[in-house]
């Protein structure tokens, strides 16, 4: 079992709110990532971090944010959540090295109504 | 551009029955190819890595293949069991960037029935 924690499973919310999804890891993971999928699609990468201070954008533009301020936390913010937001998110984390695997937390399935 | 590509999309079998998933890719250049179980609304979680050296790999009933050369992959799953339902994906990292960049595929929805 994958020590990687997302919360909420599931959140409905109406259009124009302001939402966090959280992501936690215990394992001590210097890459932490997030990913956009909707139903039978591919995952898309939309943040990624190498650790403390550094957030990058991924392939698929996203108008979501992130912070890592601290290693084992990675919440991903939107400002103003839009029905186009809605989907599965899904964090995911690993070690610096190459060729390790990537934890996947069980996921946030977002509906904006 | 890197892409993988999966077959059949959607696959239904009888239980205690085998099959075989496959994955074609395009990603270069190539660090390592990993399948992965997803059950409907959770997150993925790995069945089997390889990198470029291996050609076969088992984790209990399944066993994946990989044809560096070729670039394909498959998953054969034994003696299937209803719990084997869920999505299978393929996916391969690339070696030409720091992150070590995840290309997925979309998966073949797997359905056991009994």
């Amino acid at each position: 079992e994958a020590d990687i924690y997302q919360t909420p499973r599931y959140l409905v919310i109406g259009t124009g709110k302001k939402i966090t999804l959280e992501c936690s890891q215990t394992m001590g993971h210097d890459k932490m990532y997030w990913y956009q999928q909707d139903p039978g699609m591919e995952l898309h990468l939309i943040h990624y971090s190498y650790g403390v201070n550094s957030t990058e954008k991924g392939d698929l533009s996203s108008e979501s944010t992130v912070s890592r301020i601290r290693t084992e936390h990675f919440p991903l913010t939107l400002e103003s959540a839009r029905p186009s937001h809605t989907s599965q998110y899904l964090c995911a984390s690993s070690e610096s090295a190459t060729n390790t695997e990537a934890f996947f937390g069980q996921g946030t399935r977002l509906t904006v109504v | 551009k890197n892409q993988v590509e999966q077959s059949p999309q959607s696959l239904i079998i009888l239980e205690g029955k085998n099959c075989t998933l496959q994955c074609n890719y395009t990603v270069s250049p190539f660090s390592n190819l990993r399948w992965y179980k997803q059950d409907t609304g959770r997150g993925p979680v790995s069945l089997t890595i390889m990198t470029f050296s291996e050609n076969t790999k088992s984790n209990g009933r399944y066993t994946a293949t990989l044809d560096a050369d070729t670039k394909q992959s498959s998953l054969h799953i034994t003696a299937s069991q209803l719990s084997d339902s869920a999505s299978y994906i393929c996916v391969v990292s690339d070696r030409g960037s720091t992150l070590g960049r995840l290309y997925f595929g979309r998966g073949t929805q797997l359905t056991v029935w009994p």
